[in-house]
């Protein structure tokens, strides 16, 4: 069965620096999301993406954030410069209309 | 702005004992409700889903949920658990004017007792 991956699992990284992370949606699917998990609160939606473009982001999504499709299969979320407040399990989802599929998380530590 | 409930951080019961996970929204229109499960280190899965007509739906494993709509409700249940069914289980909600984003609630962590 087709799956959502995502990497790396695990990313350390010191405030200020900038991390790309990576995920490979279903390959039929047509709208990416973004979402992340601070440790013990609500899964928060970041962003949508469809149609090579960002479809509606939510007010976490600041310009220090950024989506892209680089290619036919990768969908990479940029963090420019962390903060401490950033560290969270990021999940990518993908889907073809309301039905998404999870990928397993990156969680970003920033020290 | 629109707000998903879980009304239990954490439920633990024995095995075959009867399951029953609060879930209320708060939008007064057409909702799309779900429930997803993590398994400990695995990742979030779709159990159910309800866009219309019955409501009450079937998911996997033998779980069900109840839309009802006067309580902006949509309550998981399962008649008897297993040590397996062990993970957490989240009730998300999008919108059909919202490009599909989901709408989580906090999660409930299940334990069950062998």
């Amino acid at each position: 069965e087709p799956e959502v991956t995502q990497t790396p699992s695990h990313q350390v990284t010191q405030m200020g620096q900038e991390v790309i992370l990576r995920c490979v949606p279903i390959s039929n699917h047509l709208y990416f999301y973004w979402y992340r998990q601070i440790l013990g609160q609500k899964v928060e939606f970041l962003v949508s993406f469809y149609n090579n473009e960002i479809s509606e982001k939510s007010e976490i999504f600041d310009d220090q954030f950024s989506v892209e499709r680089p290619d036919g299969s990768n969908f990479t979320l940029k963090i420019r410069s962390t903060k401490l407040e950033d560290s969270a399990m990021y999940f990518c989802a993908s889907s073809t209309n309301y039905e998404q599929y999870f990928g397993p998380g990156t969680r970003l530590t920033v020290t | 702005a629109q707000s998903v409930s879980q009304h239990n951080h954490h439920v633990i019961l024995s095995e075959a004992a009867s399951l029953e996970l609060g879930c209320n929204y708060s939008y007064g229109g057409t909702v799309n409700l779900f429930w997803y499960v993590q398994y400990p280190g695995q990742h979030l899965q779709l159990l159910l889903k309800y866009f219309s007509g019955d409501p009450l739906v079937k998911g996997i494993k033998g779980f069900e949920a109840e839309f009802i709509k006067s309580k902006f409700s949509f309550n998981l249940r399962k008649p008897s658990v297993q040590w397996s069914d062990t993970a957490e289980y989240f009730c998300a909600v999008n919108l059909p004017d919202s490009n599909y984003q989901l709408i989580w609630g906090a999660g409930t962590k299940l334990i069950i007792k062998p």
